[in-house]
């Protein structure tokens, strides 16, 4: 069985400033896939950013990265010059592989973190 | 071009009433989702298919069926709505394979039961 972990209902960050989500993350497959998604109050998941499993460098997208630590099964979410537009709920989400066929995967996810940005 | 369309995106209906969401795709992939989010914004799967087959089917009221014409079309029926179906309801698909496995998700559809 999967798990996702978000242990900050909420976090604020100054507009320009750094700011990090936390999320851990527990499966029992070998090859699985972290995302995290951004949800603003239009209700739409938005994909921020995705890591593979299998690859040890950390992904980046423009001012978005991560911190992939296999070995302590976390995924955190750092978010650089942060913008008023960033402000969301952000959402950490598993697929873990090694179904039998395709559609049998389960993208499972935290309880999201709610980011406020101040001007 | 919206990838995953769903329609309607909003949605208000009595107690009793059956209703529908259709969903699709233009990405070509071959598995569609639907998910639910509730009121607390928690989200969960409820069904998965793959290729007009149904592969996921969570524990969901009978009264949920899904009903998948194509590839790229999943549609979601609900009869005999009740005030807890109230509650965002999400379109997703994906392509499996290296590189891929990401899930891509529609605007949603907002149904409020009354």
């Amino acid at each position: 069985a999967q798990t996702v972990t978000q242990s900050q209902p909420e976090m604020s960050v100054q507009e320009a400033e750094t700011v990090t989500l936390s999320c851990t993350y527990d499966t029992s497959e070998s090859d699985y896939y972290l995302f995290w998604y951004k949800q603003p109050p239009s209700r739409q998941m938005i994909l921020v950013i995705r890591q593979e499993a299998y690859k040890q460098q950390n992904a980046t997208e423009n001012r978005f990265s991560v911190n992939f630590q296999k070995a302590a099964k976390s995924f955190s979410l750092k978010i650089s010059d942060s913008q008023l537009g960033d402000a969301a709920m952000y959402f950490c989400a598993s697929l873990a592989m090694g179904g039998s066929r395709g559609g049998s995967e389960k993208l499972v996810f935290g309880k999201g973190t709610k980011l406020t940005v101040n001007p | 071009d919206t990838a995953v369309s769903q329609t309607p995106k909003y949605l208000v209906t009595q107690m009793g009433n059956d209703k529908s969401i259709k969903c699709e795709q233009n990405l070509g992939h071959d598995t569609m989702y639907w998910y639910k989010q509730d009121s607390k914004k928690f989200l969960k799967i409820m069904f998965s298919y793959n290729n007009k087959e149904l592969i996921i089917n969570e524990t969901v009221p009978n009264r949920f069926s899904p009903k998948s014409p194509d590839k790229a079309h999943l549609n979601l029926h609900i009869n005999s709505l009740e005030l807890g179906d109230s509650a965002v309801y999400f379109c997703a698909s994906s392509q499996e394979g290296r590189g891929a496995n990401t899930i891509y998700f529609g605007e949603g559809s907002w149904l409020t039961v009354v």
